[in-house]
């Protein structure tokens, strides 16, 4: 595709089900990141992949979070027993590589309710 | 650690006027980027302009300008001839160019642009 796609694009669940957001980067960006918006705030860091390398996890609030991508495709980001402050938009991006500028997706609003 | 502050939460500004966000940071690197993200309703973050710290020419992009002030570790966007599209939050952003953190982002909390017909 012609830039990064992110699904659903709203997800509404309830407190402790669990949620997997998606997103596909741009084709041939080895480097992707996560970022949760809360309302209000700025962007907060959780985890930055690079092709085949172990990824940064160091942003990521709770061990309820974990994210998965294979190679220089898709990435899930899931969110275990999710409570009311997970509510964000989660937002994607992806660059050429490391150090390289940024494409967003259009992110994810998950309420939880 | 690096940050990044945006004092001014909420601006507001008459079509076809200037208007200027404000935007500090805080690093003890020395060859560091610059950015200003524009975010609209549709959440899609949108980069407005980038500015290289090692450059002292301000980065200037049709109405979208910088005054990047090194030494004083001031990052401020000027927008001229604002247009009823320019409404967004506007977000300030920081990354080393070089070493070990020079993938990630740092964000400011943002400023929320009104424009008034």
């Amino acid at each position: 595709g012609a830039g990064v796609s992110q699904s659903p694009s709203n997800k509404v669940t309830e407190k402790g089900k669990d949620v997997e957001l998606r997103c596909d980067p741009i084709s041939g960006h080895t480097a992707l990141y996560w970022y949760r918006q809360r309302l209000g705030q700025g962007l907060e860091f959780l985890i930055y992949f690079q092709g085949n390398s172990a990824p940064d996890k160091s942003g990521l609030p709770s061990d309820r979070f974990s994210a998965e991508r294979t190679g220089e495709s898709v990435s899930t980001l899931t969110i275990q027993r999710t409570q009311q402050e997970d509510s964000a938009v989660y937002l994607c991006a992806s660059s050429f590589s490391r150090g390289g500028f940024w494409y967003f997706g259009p992110g994810t609003r998950l309420t939880v309710t | 650690a690096q940050t990044v502050t945006q004092s001014q939460p909420e601006m507001s500004v008459q079509e076809a006027e200037t208007v200027t966000l404000s935007c500090t940071y805080d690093t003890s690197e020395s060859d560091y980027y610059l950015f200003w993200y524009k975010q609209p309703p549709s959440r899609q973050m949108i980069l407005v302009i980038r500015q290289e710290a090692y450059k002292q020419q301000n980065a200037t992009e049709n109405r979208f300008s910088v005054n990047f002030q090194k030494a004083a570790k001031s990052f401020s966007l000027k927008i001229s001839d604002s247009q009823l599209g320019d409404a967004a939050m506007y977000f300030c952003a920081y990354r080393e160019n070089s070493g070990g953190s020079n993938y990630k982002l740092t964000f400011g909390k943002g400023t929320l642009l009104t424009v008034n017909p």
